[in-house]
């Protein structure tokens, strides 16, 4: 089965600390691709980061990473110095070569501490 | 930037009425996709179409219809409202499945049906 698994339905971080939302999944395509969305509670889906499965390299944006372990079938989004505006509702979610549409996750409400 | 267009932030609708949502996006993008969104459900696939005039079922297509005419326009019809449909509204657009573009995504319809 195609699946994304996020264990942690909240958070609450410290402003400035750096937070790691975890993502594991699960699919047997060779070929897929991992993405991470934020939503605001404005409700708009914002496209934060990609890792495509045959990048060797962790894919990084400004403040965001994805700590990408094949392996282990994680993909951890890493937020360097957490700021009030990264407050939001964040979403893991795989695009598998065998389907088309994207699988989600049930996402993290994410919550930074002044 | 890519942008995806949604007619309507809020809507409310009766019970029985047929209502339109619309969708437009101008970048060009091959495949677009209607999402509802609804708490603790995460984000559930109603149809996507990859080209004009095609349409395919996702995961919750009952009571709904789609329309894709021209490239840039995919509307989601819901032919007989009913309450079970209040839910967020999500349009998308991706010119690939998987890429680091992501999918694009509109600022969403919060949909309520009295």
């Amino acid at each position: 089965a195609q699946k994304i698994t996020q264990t942690q339905p909240g958070m609450f971080v410290q402003e400035k600390e750096a937070v790691t939302l975890d993502c594991t999944y699960d699919t047997s395509d060779q070929s897929y691709g991992l993405f991470w969305y934020k939503q605001p509670s404005s409700g708009e889906m914002i496209f934060l980061i990609y890792q495509g499965s045959y990048d060797e390299q962790n894919a990084t944006e400004g403040r965001y990473s994805l700590n990408f372990q094949k392996a282990r079938k994680s993909a951890n989004l890493v937020i360097s110095a957490s700021q009030l505006g990264d407050s939001a509702m964040y979403f893991c979610a795989m695009s598998p070569d065998s389907n088309y549409q994207l699988i989600w996750g049930a996402g993290t409400k994410l919550i930074i501490k002044p | 930037d890519v942008k995806v267009t949604q007619s309507s932030r809020y809507l409310v609708k009766r019970t029985g009425e047929k209502v339109f949502l619309e969708c437009v996006q101008d970048m060009d993008h091959e495949n677009m996709f209607w999402y509802r969104q609804d708490p603790g459900l995460g984000l559930r696939l109603i149809y996507f179409s990859y080209d004009v005039k095609m349409k395919e079922k996702g995961d919750i297509p009952e009571g709904y219809s789609v329309s894709r005419e021209k490239k840039e326009r995919f509307s989601l019809i819901l032919e007989s409202a009913s309450t079970n449909q209040t839910s967020m509204y999500l349009c998308a657009s991706s010119l690939f499945r998987q890429g680091g573009d992501g999918y694009t995504f509109g600022s969403g319809t919060r949909l309520t049906v009295v």
